[in-house]
């Protein structure tokens, strides 16, 4: 049971382009919503996250877009570079879970030149 | 060293052979995981240590076996796998304040493969 709808699996943008990673969730507990990026070779790492009362966070070129009433949560990469070209995983956190983290299916971002 | 660090990077082991997997942080961390990466599944968390006592353990195999002898280390010994044990296995660490998101730092996985 997958806790974590996460959509693309696959993904190839323009650079340039604006990517678009989308996740869903059905446990109403969860209150944390990080982002890890994982390039070939290593292990994910943390790029931006967010909390339920907030609806937008951006940092650079990364923006989280949360909708707590749809109950799904978004990444959008403007400007993609060929450098972002990686892995990325949505996950989710329940502050009564310990330190239990429930990861999506992750979404492979090919960047095009 | 920095960061989270893991031995081997690549294993190829029989399904009667055992091995050991390890990992170790140089981050000041007291909680270390072992996650199992599949393609086209999510990261599995197998195996959650907090101040180098067991906390977590998610149904796995006997086959797999942690040991975690100090905040700084942890193993993941391997005894008679099945080919759908080939995976690529994280380690990571964080601090375990509880309450809180602690951000946890993956080492670069040992990819391995069962024959």
């Amino acid at each position: 049971q997958q806790q974590v709808k996460q959509s693309p699996q696959s993904l190839i943008v323009q650079k340039g382009g604006i990517s678009i990673i989308n996740c869903a969730y059905e446990n109403t507990a969860f209150d944390y919503f990080p982002w890890y990026q994982q390039f070939p070779g290593k292990g994910p790492a943390l790029l931006i996250a967010i909390r339920p009362d907030v609806s937008e966070k951006k940092e650079g070129r990364f923006t989280i877009s949360f909708n707590k009433s749809a109950k799904q949560f978004s990444l959008h990469i403007m400007d993609s570079q060929p450098g972002d070209s990686a892995t990325y995983f949505c996950a989710a956190w329940n502050s009564g879970g310990y330190q239990k983290v429930t990861f999506g299916i992750g979404t492979k971002l090919q960047v095009i030149p | 060293e920095t960061g989270v660090t893991q031995t081997p990077r690549h294993l190829v082991m029989g399904m009667t052979n055992k091995k050991s997997l390890k990992c170790e942080q140089h981050l000041g961390h007291n909680a270390m995981y072992w996650y199992k990466q599949s393609a086209k599944k999510p990261l599995e968390l197998m195996f959650v240590y907090s101040l180098e006592e067991r906390v977590e353990n998610n149904s796995v195999p006997s086959r797999f076996s942690p040991e975690c002898p100090n905040s700084s280390h942890l193993f993941l010994h391997l005894h008679t796998l099945q080919p759908e044990d080939s995976a690529l296995y994280l380690c990571a660490s964080s601090h375990a304040r509880s309450g809180s998101y602690n951000e946890q730092f993956f080492g670069p996985g040992t990819r391995l493969t069962v024959l």
